[in-house]
């Protein structure tokens, strides 16, 4: 598979443990927000989103926290499981010429122990 | 079944060649993403397209080329000027820019040989 974790900040938990991974954005104007994860070799799949007008959102299992005083965002992962084990990416929609693009951040590691 | 759809999954160019990777997507979206992402770093856009016949540079677009000729499809070329083109290639669409979600296909890896 694609090595797409080499150098990343990595995350170990046990499973059954709650995960947090973090992100910085760039961008004050940016006005939403994706979380992705991808697996080795895999393309980035959706896992939840925010827009700037909310500080959280709730999924199944995952919970979005948006702070726009620092420009931090936060994943949450309850009972973490082997199958979460996947490279994290948060991304802002940033206004660039005329259109709007995602923006990635860099990553992050997640890596779930039986 | 809806989706975007990468071709081939690897891909091994001669240097000095140039090398057209595919992507089609049957979500009927207006926009349509190129990606760059080498290891330990995020994904770094190369190209994106709002409307077909429509195309911008993105934040690495030197030494590639795309084209925007139907909704449904954007090729993405690696010519020969693109200097250390190996890394994992990745296509998205969204109904449109901004503010929507991306959809991503399973990638392309290119390799020079």
């Amino acid at each position: 598979g694609e090595s797409v974790g080499l150098h990343l900040p990595t995350l170990s938990v046990q499973e059954g443990d709650n995960s947090i991974i973090n992100c910085a954005y760039s961008n004050s104007a940016s006005d939403y927000f994706i979380w992705y994860k991808q697996e080795s070799g895999k393309g980035p799949q959706f896992i939840i989103d925010i827009r700037s007008n909310m500080d959280k959102r709730q999924g199944q299992r995952v919970t979005v926290l948006l702070n726009k005083t620092v420009k931090h965002l936060s994943l949450q992962i309850a009972a973490t499981q082997p199958g979460d084990s996947a490279v994290y990416f948060c991304a802002e929609s940033t206004f660039y010429s005329g259109y709007s693009t995602l923006t990635f951040g860099k990553g992050t590691m997640l890596l779930v122990s039986p | 079944d809806g989706g975007i759809t990468q071709s081939p999954k690897y891909l091994f160019r001669k240097e000095g060649q140039n090398v057209t990777l595919s992507c089609e997507q049957n979500l009927n979206h207006d926009a349509m993403y190129w990606y760059r992402q080498d290891p330990g770093q995020g994904l770094r856009l190369i190209y994106y397209s709002q409307i077909v016949n429509d195309f911008q540079k993105g934040d690495i677009a030197e030494g590639y080329s795309v084209s925007r000729e139907k909704k449904e499809s954007f090729p993405l070329t690696v010519t020969s000027a693109q200097k250390n083109p190996t890394a994992f290639y990745l296509c998205a669409s969204s109904i449109g820019t901004g503010g929507t979600e991306a959809f991503f296909g399973q990638g392309t890896r290119l390799t020079v040989v």
